[in-house]
């Protein structure tokens, strides 16, 4: 059973425009969420990350948004820009219990120029 | 600052063998967390050490296994190694607290 989901496996912007990637969870004590991306062969890099006592985080191009009620946050890069073009996983946490993120399956962004 | 470090990049094992992978976290970081990423299963959590001891375990087969020196340095161990085993390993490190975890670029396994 998939705990953190993300429907959408892939994903293309023109350059310049919003992307938005979507992430749901269904367990309702998870309180920590981040959000990565990796280019092939790499490890993933952390992005922005947002706690449960927030709404909305943001850093640069990058803004997440957590709506608790719906067990769902989302990652708008404006603009997007063809280097952004990754695959993007969210990963969740209940913090009281350390490191043990859950991550979904990942979103591939394309972004044309 | 160095980053999260992994040895070997590249593994190429029999089934029935053993291997073991190594990580060296960013200075500073006492966390460490390894993941198995696999095309069908995405990231799956291993386990977690903090201060040389096994904070938390994902559902992983006894096979898999890990430990972590003084240095925070660790170590995954797999033993009696399956053709489902190949994949790409993951270590991340993290600071003091809870937060985002720093990844290394992964061991990638082949076991034929």
């Amino acid at each position: 059973d998939q705990q953190v989901k993300q429907n959408s496996p892939s994903l293309s912007v023109q350059e310049g425009r919003i992307s938005i990637l979507n992430c749901d969870y269904t367990n309702s004590m998870f309180d920590y969420f981040l959000w990565y991306k990796k280019y092939p062969a790499e490890g993933p890099t952390f992005l922005i990350s947002i706690s449960s006592i927030k709404d909305k985080n943001e850093d640069g191009r990058f803004t997440v948004f957590l709506n608790k009620s719906a067990k769902h946050l989302s990652l708008h890069i404006v603009p997007s820009q063809p280097g952004d073009s990754a695959v993007y996983f969210c990963a969740a946490s209940e913090r009281n219990y350390g490191q043990n993120f859950v991550f979904g399956p990942g979103t591939r962004l394309s972004v044309l120029p | 600052k160095a980053g999260v470090t992994q040895t070997p990049r590249y593994l190429i094992k029999t089934r029935g063998q053993q291997v073991t992978l190594s990580c060296s976290p960013i200075s500073g970081h006492r966390s460490v967390s390894w993941y198995q990423q696999t095309p069908g299963q995405g990231l799956q959590f291993l386990f977690e050490y903090f201060s040389e001891t096994q904070r938390n375990k994902g559902n992983f087969p006894g096979r898999f296994s890990g430990r972590q020196f003084s240095n925070s340095r660790s170590e995954m161990n797999v033993s009696t190694l399956e053709l489902g085993d190949s994949a790409l390993y993951l270590c991340a490190s993290s600071g003091p607290g809870l937060g985002e975890q720093y990844f290394g670029p992964g061991t990638r396994l082949t076991v034929t």
